[in-house]
This record gives C-alpha cells, sequence and structure tokens, in this order.
C-alpha cells in the first residue's frame, strides 16, 4: 500500500464547475499538507500549504484537513479552463526522518473546457 | 529571476556516461532538495542538503548516484555510468531554514539516456 493515494482520474469538467480533488494517506505522523498544480512539462507550482487539520482559504481555492480520516482535499470554485493541470498532494512530518521529505500522491490530471 | 533554477533543462546522454544536473536556489533559501519523476509515476523524493551537508539521501539509489551542496555555486546531482532506467525529469526545489515543509520547485531537467 502507497502512504499516499490519489485518483489519478483524469478528471473532466465544464468551465465554472466545483472541483473537489481527494488524498488518503496511511502515515499519521504526516502534520503538512500540500498541493501542488503541475503544468505539462513543468515544475510544480505550490498552491497551499496547510499544517495539522482544519480549512484554509485562497482566492478560488479551499484546502481541508482530516487527520482523524487521514483525508485531505482540495475544492477549486467557478474552475477555469487555465485550471488545467496536474494537481499534486504532498505531505510530510513535523520532525525525525520524514521532516524536508516530501511524499507525493500520483496526481490527479484536471481538464476544464469551455 | 528570484526562483529556482536548474539547468540544463533536457540533457541527452548516451549508457555509460555520466550526467551532471544543477540546481540554484531561491534567493535566500538555504536547503536544497531532490526529486525525481519517472514517466507515469508521482515524484520522489531522492535527498535533502543544506550547504556542505546531506540531511537525508534515503531516496537515493546505492550505486552511481551522488548529490552534493558546496559553500559556493549550485547543488549538483551526480549519475554515473547511466542506464536507461536513469531517463526520467529530477526537480530540485528549495526552502527556507525555518519552514523545510513549503518546498519551491525548479523547471526540471529532462534526461534521455539512448
Amino acid at each position: 500500500q502507497k502512504e499516499v493515494e490519489q485518483d489519478p482520474g483524469p478528471l473532466s469538467v465544464p468551465e465554472g464547475a466545483i472541483v473537489s480533488l481527494n488524498c488518503t494517506y496511511s502515515n499519521s505522523a504526516f502534520q503538512y499538507f500540500m498541493w501542488y498544480r503541475q503544468y505539462s512539462r513543468k515544475g510544480p507550482e505550490l498552491l497551499m500549504y496547510t499544517y495539522s487539520s482544519g480549512n484554509k482559504e485562497d482566492g478560488r481555492f479551499t484546502a481541508q484537513v482530516d487527520k482523524s480520516s487521514k483525508y485531505i482535499s482540495l475544492f477549486i470554485r467557478d474552475s477555469q479552463p487555465s485550471d488545467s493541470a496536474t494537481y499534486l498532494c504532498a505531505m510530510s512530518g513535523a520532525g525525525g526522518t520524514s521532516y524536508g521529505k516530501l511524499t507525493f500522491g500520483q496526481g490527479t490530471i484536471l481538464t476544464v473546457h469551455p | 529571476n528570484a526562483g529556482v533554477m536548474q539547468n540544463p533543462r533536457h540533457l541527452v546522454r548516451r549508457r555509460g556516461q555520466e550526467a551532471r544536473l544543477r540546481c540554484s536556489p531561491m534567493k535566500g533559501h538555504s536547503h536544497v532538495y531532490w526529486y525525481r519523476q519517472l514517466p507515469e509515476e508521482g515524484l520522489k523524493f531522492m535527498v535533502y542538503l543544506q550547504k556542505e551537508n546531506i540531511i537525508d539521501e534515503s531516496g537515493m539509489p546505492k550505486e552511481r548516484f551522488s548529490a552534493e551542496f558546496p559553500k559556493e555555486g549550485p547543488s549538483i546531482l551526480r549519475i554515473q555510468q547511466v542506464v536507461r532506467g536513469d531517463s526520467a525529469a529530477y526537480f530540485c526545489a528549495s526552502s527556507s531554514g525555518l519552514t523545510q515543509e513549503t518546498q519551491y520547485f525548479g523547471p526540471g531537467t529532462r534526461l534521455l539516456v539512448l
């Protein structure tokens, strides 16, 4: 079993839709949770960063972390064609051997069509 | 350009040759991380370095791979005697000393081994 599971999709939605992207994980030591966006043949771009459980909102993006369920989500409101990319969840621990080492999900390919 | 810089962006090597990948972190960042992205796979951690120190190399293959981050100059990921299975995108990320979990990625080096 992988430490971080993410449905690779692909996910196709119409412009303006609300998009929900999810990851589950098995390592209870994870304390930091990130979402990255990666356009084709580019480097990952940090979108959202959350520590421990809770919600965080930034513009059209909302990140949620439920540590009790080992489940994290990214919501994109009013999706745009420019949001079409691969979305990667990433996690790391707060100390010890996992600190500074990001563990990534496989990535979900999202297409927003006009 | 204050972002993470990597060069070369594309590198072609024949089997048995050496590959050297370079990474300059964001201004003000002293922590560097290397990740590898194989076709159809997610990003995998390789190594975490600070200036003149290897902090965590748990993701590095035991042979042929080495990394350094000297006091002056960029971080180098070196692959000796490359094989076809080394063909991948190699990404460098950097962070400040205060927030190792918020890592900013470079554009990557795409290595092709013929």
